[in-house]
Order: structure tokens, then C-alpha cells, then sequence
């Protein structure tokens, strides 16, 4: 399995709700990233778990709060959030915290209302 | 902190023709990674090809190769036989290994339209 699943698709949500996005690895991948990337623009790094601790937090807005349960599990719990965090969030993982290539997953476009 | 640069918004080729993407970048590190990466229309992101600053070979994956410059900080990819499905926004990125974790710096991007 060398896929990086992420749920939902599309998700819509006004600045009130709380919604969460999944993402799942089989790779047995130790590293797992949350990106940002808006229309045409290139990805922005969020945050960096490796070995399922937070490694790298990019001056996100607590709004976004990631949580890594398992090695192969990552969260980002979305709350309070802007029209403005609309955008398409990747999930990625790779092999360890050291040079391996990154594997992405589809993405959630997320729309906020 | 480290740049990369990706002059051309968009380019424009015919099947079978070959055309080059640049990429320039900034750094003081001796050892890094580059790497291009391939973003179809509502697809997933994949890595095209990923370059060690420590060798000097040029990588090559099937069509596609680069031409790595490291004393004019340069990467560009070339596309040979260019197929309908090479259209897709490509991404150059750079990664220092020594920060200890694996933070990709992307360009802005160039946009490939191959066409029939």
C-alpha cells in the first residue's frame, strides 16, 4: 500500500463549526505533514509530526490544531475558522524526519463560509 | 533562509516535442535536495525526480532528466516525447537535511499545457 488517504473530499463549513480532516498512511511512514495550499499558489507548510510528536509548527493560528493518535493517523481539528482558510489541505508522509521523498495524499478542499 | 525561483507562470507544448522548466535557487548549504514535483488537475501531488547536491550525475527517471547547475544555484527539468498527461503544474522544491527535518521550500510553480 503505498497511498496516503484523506477524508472528506470537499468539505463546507461556516466560522462556528468544529469539523476535522483524517489522514491515513499504511507505509509504515514515521513522519506525517499538514499543508496549506491555496489556488494556483504552491503548498505551505503547516505542521511536521515525526514519530508521532509535533516536530514543527509553522506560526498556525490555534484555530488549526493538528493531533497524531498512531503512527499512521493524523488529525487537523479545524475550529472558529475564516473565509480566508479556504483552501486545499494536504496531508504528506515519508519514510523518517531525515532526506526520503514525500508521498502526498489528494487533498480536502476545504470551503468556509 | 533558502528561495527558489520558477520564472516561467506557464508553458505551452505539442506532444512528442521536448521542453524545459527552470528552477533557480538560493542557498549557502553545500548539502541539500531538490526535488520536482508533479501536481495533475485535481490529482494528487507525486515526485517526477529528486537531485542529491553531492552528486554530480544528473538524475534521470524514463523522459524526464535534469540539468543540475550547483555553482549557478540552478535545477531546470527537462521533458522529453512530452505526453497529454504531462500537463500538470510542476513544482520545483528545495530541502536542507541538516535542519533534521524533512521541510520542503516549493517555487511558485510553472503550469504545463501539453496539447495534441
Amino acid at each position: 500500500d503505498t497511498e496516503v488517504t484523506q477524508t472528506p473530499k470537499h468539505l463546507v463549513m461556516g466560522m462556528t463549526n468544529k469539523k476535522s480532516l483524517k489522514c491515513e498512511q499504511h507505509m509504515g511512514h514515521r513522519a506525517m505533514y499538514w499543508y496549506k495550499q491555496k489556488a494556483k499558489k504552491p503548498p505551505e507548510l503547516m505542521f511536521v509530526y515525526s514519530y508521532e510528536k509535533l516536530s514543527i509548527n509553522e506560526s498556525v493560528p490555534s484555530r488549526f490544531s493538528p493531533e497524531c493518535p498512531n503512527s499512521s493517523l493524523l488529525n487537523l481539528h479545524l475550529h472558529a475558522l475564516q473565509p480566508e482558510d479556504s483552501a486545499l489541505y494536504l496531508c504528506a508522509s515519508s519514510q523518517d524526519s531525515s532526506r526520503n521523498e514525500q508521498f502526498f495524499g489528494p487533498g480536502t478542499r476545504l470551503t468556509v463560509l | 533562509a533558502q528561495t527558489v525561483t520558477q520564472s516561467q507562470p506557464e508553458m505551452s507544448v505539442q506532444e512528442a516535442e521536448t521542453v524545459t522548466l527552470s528552477c533557480t535557487y538560493d542557498t549557502s548549504e553545500n548539502n541539500y535536495y531538490l526535488f520536482w514535483y508533479k501536481q495533475p488537475p485535481s490529482r494528487q501531488m507525486i515526485l517526477v525526480i529528486r537531485q542529491e547536491a553531492y552528486k554530480q550525475q544528473n538524475a534521470t527517471e524514463n523522459r524526464f532528466s535534469v540539468n543540475f547547475q550547483k555553482a549557478a544555484k540552478s535545477f531546470s527539468l527537462k521533458i522529453s516525447d512530452s505526453q497529454l498527461g504531462d500537463t500538470a503544474m510542476y513544482f520545483c522544491a528545495f530541502m536542507n537535511p541538516n535542519t533534521g527535518f524533512q521541510k520542503l521550500v516549493f517555487g511558485t510553480g510553472t503550469r504545463l499545457l501539453v496539447s495534441p
